[in-house]
């Protein structure tokens, strides 16, 4: 069973530019929840999508946004990149949303703002 | 607001130690707590995950406890071996819905 792919694993930008990332869950899992991992704030919680609804939002600026599609792919948008955007952006995939249900981790985008 | 503390940052043994790792959060409102490995510049791998209603769950050599009332969990490594070294992170789910907060972490060495 494959596994939560993040793509692309890479990425360099520069500075007022925008990107896009790309997660795709676990088959049959609905909930897709993005996370930021900087050495100084650790992992910090930005958004998690269920059957195509936003439904919680960190405390992260309006630059950052997200979608989700009907086959529970998921999309992470960040616009006017800043230099302090530069982190790992890790998605997580659950069945339902994690009431109750285990989150999986896929690798990760590293995102470099130049 | 849920915070997260792990303890030790950080933590050199040496191979074949059995060792304990400390998760402590503030509210105890929770849902469960997840034991994750990461190794530099990866992903997070699922060790173990704690429902609230559960005191422990084990996988290996691994052995995770919660104990809600005082906010704390830990997890427990046998025998410990070089294969273990990496930054283990404790995840408390006390949102509805998959608002996680994390511990800063404990990085582990095991010396051959």
């Amino acid at each position: 069973k494959a596994g939560v792919t993040q793509t692309p694993r890479y990425l360099i930008k520069t500075r007022g530019q925008q990107v896009t990332l790309s997660c795709s869950p676990i088959s049959g899992h609905r909930s897709v929840s993005w996370y930021q991992q900087t050495p100084g704030q650790g992992l910090q919680f930005l958004f998690e999508y269920f059957s195509e609804t936003q439904r919680n939002k960190g405390n992260f600026p309006g630059r950052f946004s997200g979608r989700q599609f009907s086959n529970s792919r998921s999309e992470m948008n960040v616009s006017t990149l800043e230099l302090g955007d530069s982190a790992l952006y890790l998605c997580a995939s659950s069945l339902e949303g994690p009431s109750s249900t285990e989150a999986f981790f896929g690798q990760g985008t590293r995102l470099t703002v130049v | 607001k849920q915070e997260v503390t792990q303890i030790p940052a950080a933590l050199s043994v040496p191979e074949g130690e059995n060792l304990v790792l400390n998760c402590s959060f503030t509210d105890s409102a929770i849902y469960n707590l997840q034991w994750f490995r990461q190794d530099p510049g990866k992903g997070l791998t699922s060790l173990l995950l704690i429902q609230s209603s559960q005191r422990e769950q084990t996988s290996g050599r691994l052995n995770a406890s919660l104990d809600k009332s005082s906010g704390r969990s830990t997890l427990y490594i046998a025998a410990s071996q070089p294969g273990d070294s990496a930054t283990y992170l404790c995840a408390v789910n006390s949102g509805g819905y998959q608002k996680v907060t994390f511990g800063t972490g404990t990085k582990l060495q095991v010396i051959p």
